[in-house]
């Protein structure tokens, strides 16, 4: 299975400031990989697929990048809406596999 | 608008068994998949398998191959999650997603809770 490895686990950042997230993969995966953003008892929400085409109706203060073992999730400048906890997932080969996630809380 | 409409949270005894649904609005069940996903309690994401709704064809994760078993009614724009016995450790709430190739899982239902206790 490919593993995928994201850091940081826990980001405590204010309103207004750039955050970057990253997600590492354990093979190659080109870029197929995919951003959710998912808040407390709500379901998913796909951000970003393709490592980089941002999904409809995502702000565009969100930006993905990267492909083959190193991605990243951007948000340039961190609204309250944004405190949410953010999944990798690759859909290069199955079993698809899910990053063990990064909480993104107010400082 | 596409909408994943799943059924209501369930409480079971170890070893019984158990299926919730995940219906689907308009003909998104023609031509995708439906993805199953894990989330235990204050676990992350994991990708359970899929089914093809035209011809329930499916996709298992080896994690939960045997464990679970993925169905599908297109007349009904339905598809299901099935667990023969249940055990504790079932516990999680379970999301149904659309899968888009390429993409990935870009239309979600709510998540049904399933509690599996003594």
């Amino acid at each position: 299975d490919i593993q995928l490895t994201q850091s940081p686990s826990f980001l405590s950042a204010s309103v207004g400031d750039r955050v970057t997230i990253t997600c590492r993969a354990s093979q190659d995966i080109r870029n197929a990989l995919a951003w959710f953003q998912q808040k407390p008892g709500k379901a998913p929400k796909l951000q970003i697929s393709a490592a980089s085409t941002l999904h409809s109706g995502v702000p565009s203060r969100f930006s993905g990048s990267g492909s083959g073992t190193d991605f990243t999730l951007t948000i340039s400048s961190l609204q309250p809406e944004d405190f949410a906890t953010y999944y990798c997932q690759q859909i290069h080969m199955y079993p698809l596999t899910f990053g063990g996630g990064t909480k993104v809380e107010i400082q | 608008e596409v909408q994943l409409e799943q059924s209501g949270a369930e409480v079971r005894k170890p070893g019984e068994s158990l299926r919730i649904s995940c219906k689907g609005s308009g003909d998104m069940f023609a031509s995708y998949w439906i993805a199953w996903v894990r989330q235990m309690p204050e676990k992350g994401l994991e990708w359970m398998g899929m089914i093809y709704p035209s011809d329930s064809d499916t996709r298992y994760s080896p994690a939960f191959q045997g464990q679970v078993t993925f169905s599908a009614d297109k007349s009904t724009n339905t598809a299901y999650l099935q667990w023969s016995s249940l055990k504790a450790s079932d516990t999680a709430v379970y999301y149904c997603a659309r899968w888009a190739v390429g993409i990935s899982l870009d239309f979600w239902g709510q998540g049904t809770l399933v509690t599996v206790s003594s």
